[in-house]
């Protein structure tokens, strides 16, 4: 089945220490997105890419960094994580401009 | 004010109850109205959408939007326990952004 893959699904990292969260899609979608979802919260994007084009939203911090090394796959970088930061990190994909979003199962990080 | 917004709940209803779902909008400007269900620890999945006003049917869900009054709801006819999830809205404008707002979600629970 095409679908959106979320590595790993569970991350524990130390204030500070740089973490890299994975996606991979097989949904061949030229469109990926980070979100960042928080208890009772909504999705907040963090950045997409548009193809190879890339869109950071205005308040994201410089903490986060993204990268898209090919189609399939996409990068989150977060070079120095705080208690802050620590959430849901969720990837979706899309075709172009189409609203339909497919998510991928999410990636939960502690912040110890 | 939220552009989006979405009781969190917890809804909490018997099994085989009709469940209404709200959210209410500011911005005019959204054409696109769609609802996400969100299991445990999992990525939203596209449940439904409609297009500008009117209603939707598949199955035991209904969407509604109102225009008028910037409200949509989702109905959930003979509810089941496996529609315990987190149901959240998303809307998005035409021909401009393509990219969603989402609601916080409301957590429903449908006891047997």
């Amino acid at each position: 089945d095409a679908m959106v893959i979320q590595n790993p699904r569970y991350q524990v990292t130390q204030f500070g220490k740089p973490v890299t969260l994975s996606c991979s899609q097989t949904l061949n979608h030229n469109v990926m997105y980070w979100y960042q979802q928080k208890s009772s919260q909504a999705p907040k994007l963090l950045f997409h890419y548009y193809d190879k084009d890339f869109n950071n939203e205005a308040d994201t911090p410089d903490n986060f960094q993204s990268r898209r090394p090919n189609t399939s796959f996409c990068f989150l970088d977060i070079r120095s994580p705080g208690l802050g930061d620590a959430a849901m990190y969720l990837c979706a994909t899309s075709v172009d401009s189409s609203y339909e979003q497919y998510f991928g199962p999410g990636t939960r990080l502690t912040v110890t | 004010q939220k552009e989006v917004e979405q009781d969190p709940g917890p809804l909490s209803v018997p099994e085989g109850a009709i469940v209404s779902l709200n959210c209410t909008y500011s911005n005019s400007a959204f054409q696109y109205f769609m609802w996400y269900r969100q299991y445990s620890r999992k990525g939203p999945e596209l449940l439904m959408y409609t297009y500008s006003s009117g209603n939707k049917e598949d199955g035991r869900f209904t969407a509604q939007v109102d225009k008028s009054s910037k409200y949509i709801s989702l109905f959930i006819r003979d509810s089941q326990p496996s529609d315990s999830a987190t149901y959240l809205c998303a809307m998005a404008s035409s021909g401009g952004s393509y990219i969603p707002t989402f609601g916080r979600g409301t957590s429903l629970i449908v006891h047997p």
